[in-house]
């Protein structure tokens, strides 16, 4: 399996900061990176695809970059709706992996 | 608007196998393209993928968990149900339905399922 490593676990930052969250594929898998948002006791939510395009009304503060091995996800501007739990995921392979996710905490 | 539902048992014994249904809206399993699957998370812990079927009957399953799986599509009745055997109390997760169009990560979510084995 493809492994996705996520960092940090843990981020702490304030309202308007601009925050990156890196992702690294333990092979190459060309742009076929996804992007989560996850807030407690809700389904996942899909920010980004294909390392960087922006779903359908996803806020532009959240952008994606990265292909091969690294990526990242920045979010310029956080508001207080941004504090939540971030995944990566491939979908290169036949068998899919998430990242072990990075939590955005307020500080 | 696609929608899609998790039904099932919400407790079972070690050793027992888990049954589980999505039942969607929206889109069709006998349009091209079209993929729903299952991916389960364990109470705080990452996003696990199990297992995907899309229209053309082709399958996907989890490397580490392949052996327990089967998933298999009623397009009659735009229902997909996952089967897992031999459940352990590990296997305690939320259980999500998700769709996927083929070649993209999964856009569409359900509300998930809490499973919990127990004796």
């Amino acid at each position: 399996d493809i492994q996705m490593t996520q960092s940090p676990s843990t981020l702490s930052a304030f309202v308007g900061d601009r925050v990156t969250i890196t992702c690294r594929a333990s092979q190459y898998i060309t742009n076929w990176l996804g992007w989560y948002q996850q807030k407690p006791g809700k389904a996942p939510k899909l920010l980004i695809y294909r390392a960087s395009t922006l779903e359908s009304g996803v806020p532009s503060r959240f952008s994606g970059s990265g292909s091969g091995t690294e990526f990242t996800l920045t979010i310029s501007n956080l508001l207080p709706e941004d504090f939540a739990t971030y995944y990566c995921q491939q979908y290169n392979s036949y068998s899919w992996t998430f990242g072990q996710g990075t939590k955005v905490e307020i500080k | 608007q696609i929608t899609l539902k998790e039904s099932g048992p919400t407790l079972v014994k070690p050793t027992q196998t888990l049954t589980l249904t999505c039942t969607f809206s929206g889109v069709s399993l006998s349009t091209s393209g079209v993929g729903v699957g299952w991916i389960r998370q364990p109470p705080g812990k990452a996003l696990q993928f199990l297992a995907l079927i899309y229209w053309n009957d082709d399958e996907r399953y989890s490397s580490s968990l392949e052996s327990r799986l089967t998933i298999t599509k009623d397009t009659s009745k735009n229902q997909v149900v996952l089967t897992m055997t031999n459940m352990d109390p590990v296997d305690t997760a939320t259980y999500f339905c998700v769709y996927s169009n083929y070649g993209d990560p999964p856009g569409f979510w359900g509300q998930g399922i809490l499973v919990t084995v127990s004796s």
